[in-house]
């Protein structure tokens, strides 16, 4: 059983354009979150999806974050217009039953 | 609301001292797992153990031990015998059970950096 796949691993961006983080959970997990972690921080929710469902993005930035978790496909974090403030390590874990979370390697964000 | 105060930020040790990582949570709910995940250098996230607020048993796994004490909301981590290989950063996480946010989000300390020299 493989483990929580994020793509890219490091992804580059300018200011202004758009990220696009990719998470496919562990087989058998309907259950999805997203961390970021900044730099020299501990790691903060976003958001918690199950199959097309958001079930809590309380910790999601109001503008220019969103999430989705299609029926079929990874589940996508897209950040519009990046700023350099976006730089982080952005996590995926998945769940079976929404108790453990199993962690991706995460995603290295950089904006130029 | 949940807190995870980890007031630790760095600790460096010599290799074989043995070494504890203090974590301290606040919760209003009555049962919660907690949680330790290792973050070495490399940068991803390892899990290292579960516990639930039912249980109040000490745990050892190897050089690992972890002491919950639910009175003064402590779940400490002890690592005996430090090697090189345990320098990463740590960190304690809670999570409620059956509340509101249950299912939902872990609530992360903000992470000891721990250096064990050789």
């Amino acid at each position: 059983n493989a483990g929580v796949m994020q793509n890219p691993r490091h992804l580059v961006r300018r200011r202004g354009q758009e990220a696009r983080l990719r998470c496919s959970p562990m087989k058998g997990h309907s259950h999805v979150y997203w961390y970021r972690q900044l730099p020299e921080e501990g790691l903060k929710f976003m958001v918690y999806l199950q199959k097309e469902n958001i079930i809590d993005e309380s910790g999601m930035p109001k503008e220019r974050f969103s999430a989705e978790f299609p029926k079929e496909g990874p589940s996508i974090l897209r950040i519009q217009q990046v700023v350099r403030g976006d730089s982080a390590a952005y996590f995926c874990a998945s769940s079976p039953l929404g108790i453990e979370q199993f962690f991706g390697p995460g995603t290295r964000l950089t904006v130029l | 609301a949940q807190k995870v105060t980890q007031a630790q930020t760095e600790i460096s040790v010599v290799e074989k001292e043995d070494v504890t990582l203090d974590c301290v949570y606040e919760t209003r709910d009555t049962t919660y797992y907690l949680f330790w995940y290792k973050q070495p250098p490399s940068g991803e996230l390892v899990f290292l153990i579960r516990r639930n607020s039912f249980d109040e048993q000490n745990e050892i796994s190897g050089r690992y031990s972890w002491n919950f004490q639910k009175s003064t909301s402590s779940f400490n981590f002890t690592i005996t015998a430090s090697q090189v290989v345990d320098s990463a950063v740590y960190f304690c996480a809670l999570n409620p059970i059956g509340g509101e946010t249950s299912g939902s989000r872990l609530t992360f300390g903000e992470g000891t950096q721990l250096t064990v020299n050789p």
